[in-house]
């Protein structure tokens, strides 16, 4: 029962370089979500995906950007990397939505850049 | 703005008490409130989600309230484990139920 994977776990950048999120998920998912959780702040949603070639902006998606090329994977890309993106990242996805959307997450990345 | 507020930010109880967590929230339109666990370096995991037509909602020894009238919902933890140990996210889900809108948490530690 692996559910939503995330990788890597941890990752060190520094200013300007470039790196993927990998998020799978196998419970055959329509809905995924890419998040980031900060100190003393609930997690924010960076963008969504209601299906497979499909991506949305959430409410933080500034230097981010995704793409859902297949249905079990949702990528999160950072083109170059700030000290401001340093946080840990949350992969979701969800079967169905609305007001029994259940959202699974990934274990999170943490992400520190320098 | 959606907002969502919990209090206390942190606690610290004995094991084998209970304790009540609380969440107040400006969402609308409201669809529904969930409650999450988050266990230290893991994901959030859910436990409860509440409609607006539902006032109270079991899982084992967690029991979550919703009044929609004044906007309050709690979650009361009966006969606490160590296991409990936790951060406790309250989630308010507004429209169509796909963008949620997460509290600060409540950071849960269960003492010997």
């Amino acid at each position: 029962n692996a559910g939503v994977t995330q990788t890597p776990k941890f990752r060190v950048l520094k200013t300007g370089q470039s790196m993927t999120l990998l998020c799978a998920q196998d419970m055959n998912h329509e809905y995924m979500y890419w998040y980031r959780q900060d100190p003393g702040m609930g997690l924010r949603l960076i963008h969504y995906s209601v299906g497979e070639g499909t991506t949305a902006k959430g409410e933080v998606p500034d230097g981010y950007n995704v793409s859902r090329l297949k249905k079990q994977n949702f990528l999160l890309g950072l083109e170059s990397a700030a000290p401001s993106q340093t946080s840990v990242y949350f992969c979701a996805s969800s079967y169905l939505t609305g007001a029994k959307n259940i959202q699974y997450f990934g274990a999170g990345t943490r992400l520190s850049v320098l | 703005k959606n907002q969502v507020e919990q209090s206390p930010q942190s606690l610290i109880i004995l094991e084998g008490k209970n304790c009540t967590l609380q969440c107040n929230y400006t969402v609308s339109p409201f669809s529904n409130l969930r409650w999450y666990k988050q266990d230290t370096g893991r994901g959030p995991v859910s436990l409860t989600i509440m409609t607006f037509s539902e006032n109270t909602k079991s899982n084992g020894r967690y029991t979550a309230t919703l009044d929609a009238d004044t906007k309050q919902s709690s979650l009361h933890i009966t006969a606490s484990q160590l296991s409990d140990s936790a951060s406790y996210i309250c989630v308010v889900s507004a429209g169509g139920g796909n963008k949620l809108t997460f509290g600060t948490g409540t950071q849960l530690k269960v003492e010997l």
